[in-house]
């Protein structure tokens, strides 16, 4: 069974420090990883996806199968950055897109 | 809003009773998805269109639940008899490969 586990239900840092949001998962294929964000009274919107290695409003995750992680991270956390984070999981190669997401984190940026 | 509408947003019903939400997916994607949101849990997937056809249904969906897509367009989600533990978010989500999109929930209460 797939599973995804963001094992930090809250997570707080003060403006300016780093953040790393975890996000194990456990599937014997290869998979597709996301992180998606639901800032306060707004739907929920993909963040970064691992296949596109890229960097969103400064955040990074970096796919390691061997430690079966997809971290979320940010060298310096702005106020703006609070919200709900969940990592989600698809079947690579999969045409269906159906997603299994983590629980979430809730990150809270202090002034 | 060009993006995933859902309605109504807010929903109480009494125990017993059913209830239909809408979703209206952007235009072009011919994937919708449905999820069931709970408090502190991530998104939980409950079925799947590819235009019209219902591919694939999560053993969460009861035969309580129904989903139609009629015309490969707006979808709708029934729940017959409900229950207090039908209680949750409903998400609708649209894609045209494998990045969702979503709308903002449908909160069903039910007393």
């Amino acid at each position: 069974a797939q599973r995804v586990t963001q094992p930090e239900k809250l997570l707080s840092v003060f403006k300016g420090a780093p953040v790393e949001l975890k996000c194990n998962y456990s599937y014997s294929g290869s998979p597709e990883l996301f992180w998606y964000v639901q800032y306060s009274r707004q739907r929920l919107q993909l963040l970064l996806r691992h296949i596109s290695r890229e960097s969103i409003k400064g955040f990074t995750a970096d796919l390691n199968k061997g430690e079966t992680s997809f971290h979320l991270k940010k060298p310096f956390a702005q106020e703006e950055d609070s919200a709900m984070y969940y990592c989600a999981l698809n079947y690579r190669g999969s045409t269906l897109g159906r997603l299994y997401f983590g629980r979430g984190t809730q990150l809270t940026v202090w002034p | 809003d060009t993006g995933v509408s859902q309605n109504p947003r807010h929903k109480i019903t009494k125990r017993g009773q059913n209830v239909t939400f809408r979703c209206d997916p952007i235009s072009e994607h011919n994937r919708l998805y449905w999820y069931r949101q709970t408090l502190g849990q991530g998104p939980e997937f409950l079925t799947y269109f590819q235009n019209e056809a219902q591919l694939e249904k999560s053993r969460l969906l009861s035969d309580r639940f129904s989903a139609e897509r009629p015309k490969g367009s707006f979808s709708t989600l029934e729940i017959q008899r409900t229950e207090q533990g039908d209680s949750a978010m409903y998400l609708c989500a649209s894609s045209l490969y494998t990045e969702a999109f979503f709308g903002q929930g449908t909160r069903l209460t039910v007393v």
